[in-house]
């Protein structure tokens, strides 16, 4: 079954506003929970990866105060896209990561779309 | 630099064997994945190789060199559904994984 909790899955927003995308760990303690980005017919993108308790670590070219990440607890991180433009429209997507050599689960990803 | 190296893009017969194959140049190495994602959906996991050989997963297989830095996915009797995109990726010496673009995989009837 699903070890990862994405929600929501869509979400349609005005130019403007703020957009929050929860992801929950179902069944371990995820003590590393990264966030991608994949715009259609390209890879997966890092964006940054955040440990329980401490800042997030942002990619080069991602910018910290748009795309805001809280890792409050070892079983759930967010995403905050704030004012959220048409150029951010993309699958973005969560993923955890267990013991060192475990893989990495997905959530099952949030299709933004800014208007 | 990190790269990894994957086909962009393969096609197969229904019922057919294809092989993906994955070349790295990673700093360090602690395992290679190969995960399946459908368009439009969050990628699944399909296996992990940490020691030489192969790994046989049911209808899947993965195979691994550490010394060739190579890897491959094997497929068998496919069927329609496993048309997907299939990612390549390294777990480096910071455990930080690196992505391969993926492989695009068109089965047709």
């Amino acid at each position: 079954g699903a070890v990862v909790s994405q929600h929501p899955s869509r979400v349609i927003c005005k130019s403007g506003t703020s957009v929050k995308i929860e992801c929950r760990s179902l069944d371990f303690q995820a003590t590393t929970m990264f966030w991608y980005r994949q715009f259609p017919k390209q890879s997966l993108m890092l964006m940054a990866t955040s440990n329980e308790g401490s800042k997030a670590t942002y990619e080069q070219g991602v910018e910290k105060d748009k795309f805001l990440i809280n890792h409050a607890s070892l079983t759930l991180s967010t995403l905050t896209v704030t004012s959220a433009h048409p150029e951010d429209s993309s699958f973005y997507i969560c993923s955890l990561k267990g013991r060192e050599n475990s893989p990495l689960h997905f959530g099952n990803g949030t299709r933004l779309t800014v208007t | 630099g990190q790269n990894i190296d994957q086909p962009t893009e393969m096609t197969a017969t229904e019922g057919a064997i294809v092989q993906i194959n994955c070349t790295y140049q990673t700093s360090g190495f602690n395992g290679l994945f190969w995960y399946q994602q459908h368009a439009g959906e969050a990628p699944t996991f399909l296996s992990y190789n940490v020691l030489d050989g192969l790994e046989e997963k049911g209808r899947f297989s993965s195979f691994l060199s550490r010394s060739k830095g190579y890897s491959y996915l094997l497929l068998k009797e496919l069927q329609m559904k496993d048309s997907a995109s299939y990612l390549c990726a390294v777990l480096d010496s910071n455990y930080q994984l690196i992505w391969g673009a993926g492989t695009k995989l068109i089965i047709k009837p």
